[in-house]
């Protein structure tokens, strides 16, 4: 099973800076890495697929990038609506699929 | 429109069985891989099973034996049975699918199963 290690755990920003947040895969997944947003109450949503293509209506303040065992989700500038939970998602190797334990974006 | 929407939750015993469903609309059932994913309070995501177009059917260790996948392509719905209980099963349980993408990118709004005496 390949585990996925998120860092930090807990991101403390402001608004209009820049947030860079970490996944590292326990062996290669290539290319196939997704990132999810998550708010209190409300469903995952899909960002980032395949390392570093934004999904439909995804803003551009969300970038992706990485490869092998090493992933960073970037969000240019915070916008008050960006402060979330945010997991990476792997499925080279499956089953079982496995996301990280997750990033919290706060205030 | 893609739409999910959940149904079946609540409270049940340890050792007890439930059935969840996914009432899906605004496409195939049966031509999308559709999963399960849950979340227990305060945690992270949790893969549980997924269900291929062409029937196959994937477990994660944790419930393998104790649910089973399947669907009704008649009612557009998927379907979660959940035997066995037990209170690490608790847990807000989504559907998704892969719609548009070879990833999860459309969710329902979740049901909460919570196992408890």
């Amino acid at each position: 099973e390949i585990v996925l290690t998120q860092s930090p755990a807990t991101l403390s920003l402001s608004p209009g800076e820049r947030a860079t947040l970490s996944c590292r895969a326990s062996q290669s997944v290539g290319s196939y890495l997704a990132w999810f947003q998550q708010k209190p109450g409300q469903a995952p949503r899909l960002l980032i697929y395949d390392a570093s293509n934004r999904a439909t209506g995804i803003p551009a303040r969300f970038s992706g990038s990485g490869s092998g065992t090493d992933f960073t989700l970037t969000i240019s500038s915070l916008d008050p609506e960006d402060f979330a939970v945010y997991y990476c998602q792997q499925r080279n190797s499956w089953p079982p699929w496995t996301f990280g334990q997750g990033t919290k974006v706060e205030v | 429109e893609v739409q999910l929407v959940e149904t079946g939750g609540g409270l049940f015993q340890p050792g007890g069985s439930l059935r969840l469903s996914c009432a899906a609309s605004g496409f195939t059932v049966s031509s999308n891989y559709m999963t399960w994913v849950r979340q227990a309070p305060g945690k992270g995501l949790e893969w549980v099973s997924t269900l291929y177009s062409g029937g196959s059917t994937y477990y994660a260790d944790s419930v393998k034996g104790r649910f089973t996948v399947s669907r009704d392509n008649s009612k557009k719905t998927l379907f979660l049975q959940m035997n066995s209980l037990r209170a690490e099963d608790t847990a807000v349980y989504y559907c998704a699918i892969e719609y548009k993408t070879t990833w999860l990118d459309y969710w329902g709004q979740g049901t909460l199963v919570t196992v408890s005496s």
